[in-house]
Formats: C-alpha cells, structure tokens, sequence
C-alpha cells in the first residue's frame, strides 16, 4: 500500500498546459483501469476532476483530460486558468476492494 | 441532492476512542460502496476503509488494520468508523465518500480527529 508517486508541484502560465504525472505498480495503476483524479483547494473537500482514466464527470471544463500508460496515469490541464491553482491527487483501485491515493501535486498559476 | 454529513470528531488522548458517523441523504445509499478517507493538518490524501453495499466485502489499510473497524446501517443510511487505540498519527480530518465505477463522486466535508495529550 505505497503511495503513488506525483510530482510535488507544477506551474505554468494562464493559458498554457500543464501535465501531473502519477506512477505506480503492475499492482494497481498497470493493473486497473480505475485511475481517479481530485482537485481540492485549501480547507475544502476533494473534488472528483476525471473518473475511470478518462472519463470527465458532468460540470468538469473539458480542458481537464486524463490518460494513461502502463503503470503512469497522467492528468492535463489545457488552458490554465487562475482557478485551477490547487492540489491535485490521483488515486487507484488496487483490488479488494482497497485504493491507493498519490503523494499530491500542487499546481501553481504563475 | 447527494449528501453526506460526517459526525463524531474531536479531541481524543493517545490510547483512546473515537466513533464517526457519517449521515447520507439524497440517493440510494444500500446501493453504493462506501469509503474514509483521511488527511492529516498539511498532507495528502490516505485511504483508510472500504465498506461494499452489503457489508459483505470489508477492507482496511495497513496503518489501521486491527484498530478500526467499519461499519454501516442501511436502514439508517449511515456509515461508521470506530476508532480504538487512537495515535497520534491518527490526528486527520476524517472524510467519507461515495464510490462509483471506482471512483469517489461524493465526498462530505470532513470531521477532524485530534490525538492529543
């Protein structure tokens, strides 16, 4: 039950790309195509951002895309805008009913 | 609308016990899994349980296992965390949430567990 691996921060301009990487194990990421992504600003909850990999829950601007690549799932964000700035979490289902969540990227809006 | 409400949190010694329950309204709750997660004061994320529909699939992460214990009523729409042997490291704010396809689309606004002396 290791955590999976974020970069601690990211950063970019209003309008540009960013990408947060999450790394696992065959066990969970490489094994499940139930990788999740949460966005949470300070002293709030968490807010689910992309669903099974890809899939972006009604109300998620499309801007926000998800992928993934053997044991790395990735999170996109397309056209930052000043209200994204957060921390963002990636988590997996790791079987048995257990899940997995990453370290945590927090994104920065230069 | 979908809500859960969490309950139960507060000051507890090293050693102690904590009960928290989490209230849920506006969908069929005996339909869905249901999970805690927790956030200690300036960290991430960490699973905690996993409760399936029925009560019949139950699981815990290492860090409580044998300390926590997860629960529910279906009748009460409501979900339970008893908390036995509090530490220090214990000290969090105590979500639950609502999984779907394998994600967690409902969270609640947290109740935060203090371990202290």
């Amino acid at each position: 039950q290791s955590a999976l691996t974020q970069p601690r921060s990211v950063s970019g301009s209003p309008g540009q790309s960013v990408t947060i990487s999450c790394t696992g194990t065959s066990s969970d990421v490489g094994d499940y195509n139930y990788v999740s992504w949460y966005q949470q600003h300070p002293g709030k909850a968490p807010k689910l951002m992309i669903s099974d990999v890809t899939k972006r829950p009604s109300g998620v601007p499309d801007r926000f895309s998800g992928s993934k690549s053997g044991n790395t799932a990735s999170l996109t964000i397309s056209g930052l805008q000043a209200e994204d700035e957060a921390d963002y979490y990636c988590c997996s289902f790791a079987g048995s009913y257990t899940y997995v969540f990453g370290t945590g990227t927090k994104v920065t809006v230069l | 609308e979908v809500q859960l409400v969490e309950s139960g949190g507060g000051l507890v010694r090293p050693g102690g016990s904590l009960r928290l329950s989490c209230a849920a309204s506006g969908f069929t709750f005996s339909s869905f899994t249901m999970n805690w997660v927790r956030q200690a004061p300036g960290k991430g994320l960490e699973w905690v349980s996993s409760i399936s529909f029925s009560s019949r699939y139950i699981s815990y992460a290492d860090s409580v296992k044998g300390r926590f214990t997860i629960s529910r009523d279906n009748t009460k729409n409501s979900l339970y965390l008893q908390m036995n042997s509090l530490r220090a490291e214990d000290t969090a704010v105590y979500y639950c949430a609502r999984v779907a396809s394998g994600s967690y689309n409902s969270w609640g606004q947290g109740t935060l567990v203090t371990v202290s002396s």
